[in-house]
């Protein structure tokens, strides 16, 4: 069973491109988290979805971040005209269901690099 | 609004040393309390779960308790190894009021075992 996966793991961009980030959760997980690690920071919340649906968004950056988990494929964290703050790294956690028992599964990251 | 904080930041150790890395919350009102370790460029590795209701646990070297009236939680690590070189981060979920439990990090204690 393999675990949550990311890709890519390590993600180059210029300042006004578009950074599209992927996550496959674990199998037979279909809720999502998006987390984020700034360098020296911890890591924070930026939003959660069930399939097709945002639940919460409240960790998202209100421009230029877009979140989606279809019904078919991974879910996708899409960072819209880059800058140089958005270099981080950005891991997805999944789990099986959404109460406060259930553990998070961690992807390795995407280490993001705006140039 | 929870917080978590970890200290110290950092920790240099010669190996086979006992240590213990401290984490501690503001909102005593937790469902349970997670440590994990993440190795440089690396994603995260969940060590222990500890449930509200739980006291303690412990798996191999490692034994994390937990104090919820306090706020604080400790990771103890015996006869620490080279291998135990890492960043040790503590987080509780916390209901966001908007559907999800997102995970609080602490900023992490960088551990350095020495040989």
């Amino acid at each position: 069973n393999a675990g949550v996966m990311q890709n890519p793991r390590h993600l180059v961009r210029r300042r006004g491109q578009e950074a599209r980030l992927r996550c496959s959760p674990m199998k037979g997980h279909s809720h999502v988290y998006w987390y984020r690690q700034l360098p020296e920071e911890g890591l924070k919340f930026m939003v959660y979805l069930q399939k097709e649906n945002i639940i919460d968004e409240s960790g998202m950056p209100k421009e230029r971040f877009s979140a989606e988990f279809p019904k078919e494929g991974p879910s996708i964290l899409r960072i819209q005209q880059v800058v140089r703050g958005d270099s981080a790294a950005y891991f997805c956690a999944s789990s099986l269901e959404p109460e406060s028992k259930n553990i998070q599964y961690f992807g390795a990251g995407t280490r993001l690099s705006v140039l | 609004k929870q917080e978590v904080t970890q200290i110290p930041a950092a920790l240099s150790v010669p190996e086979g040393e006992n240590l213990v890395l401290n984490c501690s919350f503001t909102d005593s009102a937790i469902y349970n309390l997670q440590w994990f370790r993440q190795d440089p460029g690396k994603g995260l590795t969940s060590l222990l779960l500890i449930q509200s209701s739980q006291r303690e646990q412990t798996s191999g070297r490692l034994n994390a308790s937990l104090d919820k009236s306090s706020g604080r939680s400790t990771l103890y690590i015996a006869a620490s190894q080279p291998g135990d070189s890492a960043t040790y981060l503590c987080a509780v979920p916390a209901y966001s009021g908007a559907g999800s439990y997102q995970l609080t990090f602490g900023k992490g204690t960088k551990l350095s075992v020495i040989p």
